[in-house]
């Protein structure tokens, strides 16, 4: 079985401060995981994908999230918030058998004031 | 920039009715899922699909879904008798290999009365 918990609902920053979004995950396998993000009336895009590669995954928009193993966590930063980073994240774990049975977090909106 | 397509965008209907959401997969893909959003709640895995039948589905998935492929673009998910539970955001996505990335739609909003 596996799940993954988004620490927070809301996240309120301002432009040009750093972003954090704090996901942790368990896994019976060797996870997949994943950040999506959802702009209003939009569908969800992939932002990064963590494949047991490199540890510290870069993604698009200038995010990047690390996966930690001993502290099962895969949290998403950015160093500088926009204010088209405003949008809600998912952070999402896969079984490790193929990308389609994904178990999302419930989610976690980023507002970002001028 | 190819992208998947959903419609309705949003579908209100009376509760035993049946209702169909259709979805155009990205043309060169060959996997299918549908996933669903209840309001507040996470997101959640229904079906996969690939080669014309299900490849996998979640306990959610019961008797009253289905999915087909009618045509060369079109993938479908019929609810045959809607409850109010069943109100929800559906999400279509596709994919090009089994391990692939999924390209989702922008969803379909179902509202049961």
């Amino acid at each position: 079985a596996q799940s993954v918990t988004q620490l927070d609902s809301h996240v309120s920053v301002s432009e040009g401060t750093p972003v954090l979004l704090r996901c942790n995950y368990s896994s019976s396998y060797s996870p997949s995981l994943f950040w999506y993000v959802q702009h209003p009336n939009k569908g969800l895009q992939l932002l990064l994908k963590y494949t047991s590669a490199a540890t510290l995954v870069k993604g698009i928009n200038g995010f990047e999230a690390e996966f930690k193993k001993s502290e099962t966590s895969f949290h998403l930063t950015k160093p500088s918030a926009h204010m088209s980073d405003a949008a809600e994240y998912f952070c999402v774990v896969s079984s490790g058998r193929g990308y389609s049975t994904l178990t999302f977090g419930k989610g976690t909106m980023l507002l970002v004031s001028p | 920039e190819p992208e998947v397509t959903q419609t309705p965008s949003h579908q209100v209907t009376q509760m035993g009715q049946e209702v169909i959401l259709r979805c155009v997969p990205i043309s060169n893909h060959l996997y299918f899922y549908w996933y669903r959003q209840i309001l507040g709640q996470k997101v959640e895995f229904l079906v996969s699909f690939y080669n014309n039948e299900i490849s996998e589905k979640s306990e959610i998935f019961d008797d009253q879904f289905s999915v087909e492929r009618p045509d060369g673009s079109n993938f479908t998910l019929k609810i045959r008798s809607t409850k109010l539970e069943d109100s929800a955001m559906y999400f279509c996505a596709s994919s090009e290999l089994a391990a692939g990335e999924l390209f989702f739609g922008e969803g379909s909003r179902l509202t049961v009365l």
